[in-house]
């Protein structure tokens, strides 16, 4: 079975400056996609950036940047230039491919932005 | 906006009442999706549709009804609920069957179980 894990209820971060939120996942797979998403408090759940297990390469979305780790099962987020509107809620979730297509959430880290 | 649309946006209701929520999306997609968000705890799978048909059921009691009678639509009925039901329930859609779509999820519907 998949887990994930985030070890960070809350974080904070000053506005401009940068914030790295962590996650770790377990799973059996050896192909497999893993997911940030966020959370604002208008509740709608947004992708932030997506990264196939197979690509060594780390995925970047303008000023959100993931570090992939596969041996360590480390997918962590850095938030770059850190603006007021990224306060939220951050879920990471792992996808394994094939069947029903199932994400498996961590229990989320609330980003404060402060001005 | 993200292509999926829910209503109400909130629901509150009696033990005893029956209710629905309903899910519609815009986006093409094939597979569609129940989560329930509760305070503290990772959003929990209640059920997966792919193409209209119901491919998982996350041992969800049998108070929570699901319906999908097309891709674009999804319906979770509600009937003599508990308290503990109270959550945020949300619905999500992805183009199923690649194992690597993104799920696009609703705004969803906030809960109260009086």
């Amino acid at each position: 079975a998949q887990t994930v894990t985030q070890s960070q209820p809350e974080m904070s971060v000053q506005e401009a400056e940068t914030v790295t939120l962590s996650c770790t996942y377990d799973t059996s797979e050896s192909d497999y996609y893993l997911f940030w998403y966020k959370q604002p408090p208008s509740r709608q759940m947004i992708l932030v950036i997506r990264q196939e297990a197979y690509k060594q390469q780390n995925a970047t979305e303008n000023r959100f940047s993931v570090n992939f780790q596969k041996a360590a099962k480390s997918f962590s987020l850095k938030i770059s230039d850190s603006q007021l509107g990224d306060a939220a809620m951050y879920f990471c979730a792992s996808l394994t491919q094939g069947g029903s297509e199932k994400l498996v959430f961590g229990k989320g880290t609330k980003l404060t932005v402060n001005p | 906006e993200t292509g999926v649309t829910q209503t109400p946006r909130h629901l509150v209701m009696g033990m005893t009442n029956k209710k629905s929520l309903k899910c519609e999306q815009h986006l093409g997609h094939n597979a569609m999706y129940w989560y329930k968000q509760s305070a503290k705890k990772p959003l929990e799978l209640m059920f997966v549709y792919n193409f209209k048909e119901q491919t998982e059921n996350n041992s969800v009691p049998s108070r929570f009804s699901p319906e999908c009678p097309n891709s674009s639509h999804l319906f979770l009925h509600l009937h003599t609920l508990q308290p503990e039901d109270s959550a945020l329930y949300l619905c999500a859609s992805s183009q199923g069957g690649t194992g690597k779509a993104e799920q696009y999820f609703g705004p969803g519907t906030r809960l109260t179980v009086t």
